[in-house]
């Protein structure tokens, strides 16, 4: 069965420093893979994607993505974090049943909270 | 253009009584699928329907059932509830199937189980 794992739960960070949130998952092959952030008593909005080809996604709000094949891992990183940027940051990987119609599913992991400081 | 919306946003209920929960899909989207997010974690996968049928399940008790009308809203539907039912509902619509990979999630009922 395929696993997320963000290690970390919680970070903080100095408003203007930058920002690295750390995913990896376990599946047999590449997944989607999917960065969300969720503010407090929100739902989730959707950071950016990786499907295939290169391996470096640019998201909304300044954020950007690797993905290393060679370690499982999808990790998201701004340049410069905003007091804004407080949220929790979910990893997810999407995985696709072929019986039928077809559907399609979502995996996440536990989310990190990012808190920022002044 | 519309996003995803669920009502209602709060409900409290006690432990036994059943509950529905509604969803509107993104303005275009056909798929809805619904998500329970406890706690501290992050959100795991109820079921999704498609053409007014559940595609697919997760592992979840059939307490838990849903429904797709004709023009794609859909209900979540909870019976006998527990206290562990108590969280945040999710619902995320997608179209296909130019887009079924991306899902876009509304705000969320909370539920609280007393």
């Amino acid at each position: 069965a395929q696993s997320v794992t963000q290690p970390d739960i919680h970070i903080t960070v100095s408003e203007g420093a930058s920002l690295e949130l750390r995913c990896n998952y376990s599946y047999g092959a590449t997944p989607y893979l999917f960065w969300y952030v969720q503010s407090p008593g929100q739902g989730l909005q959707l950071l950016l994607k990786y499907f295939s080809g290169d391996t470096l996604v640019q998201g909304i709000k300044g954020f950007e993505a690797e993905f290393k094949r060679s370690q499982s891992s999808f990790t998201l990183r701004k340049p410069s974090v905003h007091w804004s940027d407080a949220a929790e940051y979910f990893c997810a990987v999407g995985l696709f049943s072929y019986s039928g119609a077809g559907s399609y599913q979502l995996t996440f992991g536990k989310g990190t909270k990012l808190s920022v400081i002044p | 253009d519309a996003g995803v919306t669920q009502s209602p946003t709060h409900l409290i209920k006690t432990r036994g009584q059943q509950v529905t929960l509604r969803c509107s899909p993104k303005s275009g989207h056909d798929t809805v699928s619904w998500y329970q997010q406890a706690l501290g974690q992050g959100p795991q996968f109820i079921f999704q329907y498609y053409e007014e049928e559940e595609r697919q399940r997760g592992n979840f008790p059939d307490r838990f059932s849903g429904h797709q009308f004709p023009n794609y809203s859909s209900e979540l539907n909870v019976n006998a509830l527990l206290l562990g039912d108590s969280a945040l509902y999710l619902c995320a619509s997608s179209l296909r199937p130019r887009d079924l990979e991306t899902q876009y999630f509304g705000p969320g009922t909370r539920l609280l189980v007393l």
